[in-house]
């Protein structure tokens, strides 16, 4: 069975200071995806990476996909408020399923 | 133009009812997805249907029943509902089931049993 273990599942930081997210699995993933979900709503898509050792930006988010294609992290420079939500990761697994982290629930304080 | 759209967004009904959830999308998409999110937001899929052929079927109960009138619609039928059945029940579509589908996500219907 598959596993993405996402880590920390709580943060909550000051504006401007800066946090990585991380997703672990023991599994190698074709592609790996990053989506942001905010109250109220369905989970938004950011960004698939799917090369090992990719490394993709977003303004202020840097993604990046593991050599080995088995891990991911999201790194977020100098919070916003704006920021604040839940960041969930997910794998893409065998039979065309993805696999999903727990979440990040990531609070940015003004 | 709302791309994947469900309803209702709030569903609140006692024990032993039967609901249903509808859900549309008008981005072309091949594949439609049912996912339960509970309350420790944990995603976890039940459906997955492609061109209206059932594609993924979890290990979810007898009483959710999905179906696809076409493809561009996926219903979510559940009977006899139960306490454990509340949740936040997304619809999400993606080109095709490939690995590299990516999901387009509708709000949520929010299922509250008492």
């Amino acid at each position: 069975t598959q596993l993405l273990e996402q880590s920390p599942q709580f943060l909550s930081i000051q504006e401007g200071e800066n946090l990585t997210v991380y997703c672990n699995s023991s599994s190698v993933f074709s592609s790996l995806q990053w989506y942001r979900q905010e109250p109220g709503e369905g989970p938004v898509l950011l960004v698939t990476v799917v090369t090992g050792g990719e490394v993709k930006k977003l303004k202020r988010l840097t993604f990046q996909f593991g050599d080995a294609r088995k891990d991911s992290s999201l790194h977020i420079t100098a919070a916003q408020p704006g920021d604040t939500g839940l960041y969930l990761c997910a794998g893409a697994g065998s039979n065309y399923q993805l696999i999903w982290g727990a979440g990040t629930k990531l609070i940015i304080k003004p | 133009d709302t791309a994947v759209s469900q309803t209702p967004k709030y569903l609140v009904t006692q024990m032993g009812n039967d609901k249903s959830i509808k859900c549309e999308q008008n981005l072309g998409h091949d594949t439609m997805y049912w996912y339960k999110q509970d309350s420790k937001k944990f995603l976890k899929i039940m459906f997955s249907y492609n061109n209206k052929e059932l594609i993924i079927n979890e290990t979810v109960p007898n009483r959710f029943s999905p179906k696809s009138p076409d493809k561009a619609h996926l219903n979510l039928h559940i009977n006899s509902l139960e306490l454990g059945d509340s949740a936040v029940y997304f619809c999400a579509s993606s080109q095709g089931p490939g690995r590299t589908g990516e999901l387009f996500f509708g709000e949520g219907s929010r299922l509250t049993v008492l």
